[in-house]
């Protein structure tokens, strides 16, 4: 596609539900980043991978997040056990970059994933 | 010390002025710079990147950086009303185990009144 999908664009999870946000990068994009964006703050990272391999996953909150793309282009975040505080908006992004250059940095996002758990 | 500062602000100009925003970063060995803006309700979308010391501009952006001071700067001319959004400080580093992470400031909200 032209830009970078997320699905769903809002979820409502009861606590201890367990959850998975769904990102389709921009074809060719080797570099995939999720991060979390609580209201009024910046987005802050949770894990990177390039092509298929999970090269920094140290943002993840708690071992109830996992985040995986098996093929190198679409990624999974899941959730499990939500918690109240996991709610927020999980936006995803794409570089042409590859790990270890300075133009990673430049990313293209997807329109988010507003998740409320309730 | 969170690793990329801003003035949350709300920062609010006239149209037709020039705005200022600011940013500071801890590590020294940061490797490129970046300015997006964010409308409220939408995601992050890249206006700026910078990765030399001195002065990059772009239409009516300028990005400032100086890295002896782990200072980086946007100053965006003639403001429109157009550009009232949240702007995000972001900086990258990726050397010895990390292979890049983008880290983002808490944002400044810019205001543009007609």
């Amino acid at each position: 596609g032209a830009g970078v999908s997320q699905s769903p664009r809002y979820k409502v999870a009861k606590r201890g539900q367990d959850v998975a946000l769904r990102c389709d990068p921009i074809s060719g994009h080797v570099s995939l980043f999720w991060y979390q964006q609580a209201l009024g703050q910046g987005p802050e990272f949770l894990t990177y991978f390039q092509n298929e391999a999970q090269l920094d996953k140290s943002g993840l909150p708690s071992d109830r997040f996992f985040a995986e793309r098996p093929e190198g282009s679409v990624s999974t975040l899941k959730i499990q056990r939500t918690q109240q505080e996991d709610s927020a908006v999980y936006l995803c992004a794409s570089s042409s970059g590859q790990a270890g250059t300075a133009n990673t940095g430049e990313l293209f996002f997807g329109e988010g994933s507003r998740l409320t758990v309730l | 010390q969170k690793e990329v500062e801003q003035n949350s602000g709300p920062l609010s100009v006239p149209e037709g002025a020039i705005a200022s925003l600011n940013c500071t970063y801890s590590d020294r060995v940061s490797q490129s710079f970046f300015w997006y803006r964010q409308y409220s309700g939408k995601s992050p979308e890249l206006i700026m990147s910078i990765y030399s010391n001195g002065d990059k501009e772009d239409g009516r952006f300028t990005a400032q950086l100086n890295k002896a001071s782990q200072y980086v700067s946007l100053l965006i001319r003639d403001s429109q009303p157009s550009d009232s959004a949240t702007y995000l400080c972001a900086v990258f580093y990726a050397g010895g185990t990390s292979y890049g992470k983008l880290t983002f400031g808490q944002g400044t909200i810019l205001t543009v009144h007609p």
